[in-house]
């Protein structure tokens, strides 16, 4: 059983610019969650995708958008990079939704110059 | 929104000591998970325990839920449990369908 993937591992951008994040789910899940996580603090939820629609969102702008795929993958794009979205950002699966157990990716390190 | 509140946050003990954590939260939840992050970043699940006792080995939580309170105990503690354990939970009533988390407790081990 493949577990939660993520792509790519670090990045760099600088202000202003456009970025897209990558993420497989684990076998059997079709629920994809995002959260961005600053250093020293606990992860925040971004939103989540069920069944390729958006299922709910957390306190983030629109420049925050996502996708979810008919394989259950999904993708978070942010525009107009700022120097505040430095962060981890994290993907979750699970079977269904939040209520059921959520399994993170290693993460993708981002740092916005 | 639902507030989630982790103490201690910081906890410094020897190898072989045990430890409680402890996660308060403010609402009925349907899903209450315990998480490791170990220095890469990686979050491991611990437990999945919107109510009722797990053990794990030399972890074990508990949550009462009418209580709004969780608890994860770690015996015998190891150099390699160091790290941020993060209480993460769901409100039950609806809205925003993501996990909710705590600020963690950073765990220290020393030899």
């Amino acid at each position: 059983e493949t577990g939660v993937t993520q792509s790519p591992t670090h990045l760099i951008k600088t202000r202003g610019q456009q970025v897209t994040l990558r993420c497989s789910s684990q076998s059997g899940h079709n629920t994809v969650s995002w959260y961005q996580q600053a250093l020293g603090q606990g992860p925040q939820f971004i939103f989540q995708y069920y069944r390729e629609e958006e299922n709910g969102r957390g306190n983030f702008p629109p420049r925050f958008s996502g996708l979810q795929f008919p394989n259950y993958s999904s993708e978070l794009n942010v525009n107009a990079l700022e120097l505040d979205d430095s962060a981890l950002y994290l993907c979750a699966s699970s079977a269904g939704l939040s209520y059921n157990e959520q399994f993170f990716g290693p993460g993708t390190r981002l740092t916005v110059l | 929104g639902i507030q989630v509140e982790q103490s201690p946050p910081d906890l410094i003990l020897q190898e072989g000591a045990n430890s409680t954590l402890r996660c308060n939260f403010s609402d009925s939840v349907n899903n209450l998970q315990w998480f490791h992050q170990n220095p890469w970043g990686q979050l491991i699940n611990l437990f999945y325990i919107p109510s009722g006792t797990k053990q794990n080995g030399r972890l074990s939580a508990t949550t009462v839920a009418t209580e709004r309170y969780s608890l994860l105990y770690i015996s015998s503690s190891q150099t390699t449990d160091s790290g941020v354990y993060f209480c993460a939970l769901r409100y039950s009533g609806g809205g925003a369908d993501g996990l909710t988390f705590g600020k963690g407790t950073h765990l220290i081990i020393q030899p």
